[in-house]
């Protein structure tokens, strides 16, 4: 089992509607969850953070956490072509290793 | 600000030579961390630093990389001899501190073996 598990994709969303990213991980020591969003052929950017159970709402993005489940969620209403990349999810294991998922592709149609 | 500076971006070498990579972090970014990123994949770290401290080199493939932050600030990473697989970005990060996950990136450093 991966430490962090993404859904490679590539997710496709029309322009306008909401684009919904899932992430798992394996050590339940984990306490801070961010995604991270990658350009191609750019470094990753970080773009939400989220530490405690529940819902963060930055903008147009929302980050869940569900620590039971062992699940994080990214979503981005009213997407937009400029979304169009690849999402990675990144977990501080309980070790305080930054482990990333292998990235969710994203791809916005108009 | 400045941001996390990384050189070369891009080095083309043939397998066995040796090539190193370079990272200047934000300023008072203790934590620095060396990632390796293969097409379609996340980001994998090889070596993180605490000020000029190695913490976690467990995933460095102590056989031919190394890696150093004199004074705990500028770091190296050096690979000798490359080999074909060594081919990906090489992304250098710096953090606040260790706890936090919030790191930011350099542009990285593209390195192919011929």
């Amino acid at each position: 089992q991966k430490e962090v598990e993404q859904n490679s994709g590539p997710l496709s969303v029309p322009e306008g509607a909401i684009a919904s990213l899932n992430c798992t991980y394996s050590d339940r020591g984990s306490q801070s969850f961010f995604w991270y969003r990658q350009y191609s052929g750019k470094s990753p950017e970080l773009i939400m953070s989220i530490y405690s159970n529940g819902d963060k709402e930055d903008g147009r993005f929302t980050a869940q956490l569900n620590k039971a489940s062992q699940y994080v969620s990214l979503l981005i209403r009213d997407s937009q072509p400029s979304d169009s990349a690849t999402y990675l999810c990144a977990v501080t294991t309980s070790a305080s290793k930054i482990i990333f998922g292998s990235g969710t592709r994203l791809s916005i149609r108009p | 600000e400045a941001g996390v500076v990384q050189s070369p971006r891009y080095k083309i070498i043939e397998k066995k030579q040796p090539v190193a990579f370079w990272c200047n972090p934000i300023s008072g970014h203790n934590t620095l961390y060396w990632y390796r990123q293969n097409l379609g994949q996340g980001p994998e770290l090889l070596i993180r630093y605490e000020n000029e401290e190695a913490v976690d080199d467990s995933q460095l493939p102590k056989d031919r990389f190394s890696a150093e932050r004199l004074k705990g600030v500028d770091s190296t990473l050096k690979i000798q001899p490359a080999e074909l697989g060594d081919s990906a970005v090489y992304l250098c990060a710096s953090s606040l501190g260790s706890k936090t996950g919030e790191l930011f990136f350099g542009e990285g450093s593209r390195l192919t073996v011929l």
